[in-house]
């Protein structure tokens, strides 16, 4: 299986904050990542597939890069409805594996 | 616009099963496949299998064999899975979620998710 490590596991921040989460695979994946927004007793939100493309409708603050096993998510200027807990998913072999999870918080 | 309406929550006792549904609309059915993932509480995503609801075909998880069955009634645009012989640690929020046409590894939509609780 390929495991997934996502760091850090929480963050706190503020409101106008640069945020970088990461994502590391235990081997390559190309670019069959996706990333997931989720709140508090919500389903999970897609936020960036292809490692980098942009779901439509979501804001241009997130942004995605990476290939191979490495892997960040990027919050250019993290607002109030961003703080959640967000998650990788690694689509390029079977079982699918997601990230462990990463929480933000408000500082 | 795409939707998944999933079932209401359950309690079953330990060694039951549970049947969970999930109704698509805004898009045909057979189209995607659809796949289910589950969280239990305070814990991250786990991967259970999918299936293409066009042709029935299915793939499990190492972890579920033996123990999930996914369906599809294509009549009715609904999705099922189901878990047999539950145990405690199986009490988690089951969520269906669909492939992306074009990469049906790849999910998208999620359901809204439903909580299965197992205890004696």
């Amino acid at each position: 299986d390929i495991q997934m490590t996502q760091s850090p596991s929480s963050l706190s921040a503020s409101v106008g904050d640069r945020v970088t989460i990461t994502c590391r695979a235990s081997q390559g994946i190309r670019n069959d990542l996706a990333w997931y927004q989720q709140k508090p007793g919500k389903a999970p939100k897609r936020l960036i597939y292809a490692a980098s493309s942009l779901q439509s409708g979501v804001p241009s603050r997130f942004s995605g890069s990476g290939s191979g096993t490495e892997f960040t998510l990027t919050i250019s200027s993290l607002q109030p409805e961003d703080f959640a807990t967000y998650y990788c998913l690694q689509h390029n072999n079977y079982p699918l594996t997601f990230g462990g999870g990463t929480t933000v918080k408000i500082k | 616009q795409v939707h998944l309406v999933q079932s209401g929550a359950e309690v079953k006792k330990p060694g039951a099963s549970v049947k969970v549904s999930c109704k698509a609309s805004g898009y045909t059915l057979t189209g995607n496949y659809m796949h289910w993932v589950r969280q239990a509480p305070g814990q991250g995503l786990e991967w259970m299998g999918w299936i293409n609801p066009n042709s029935g075909d299915t793939n499990y998880a190492q972890n579920f064999q033996g123990r999930v069955t996914m369906t599809r009634d294509t009549s009715i645009s609904t999705a099922y899975m189901e878990l047999g012989r539950l145990r405690s640690d199986d009490t988690a929020v089951y969520y269906c979620a669909r492939g992306v046409s074009y990469d049906y590894t790849l999910i998208d939509y999620w359901g809204q998710g439903t909580l299965v609780t197992v205890s004696s």
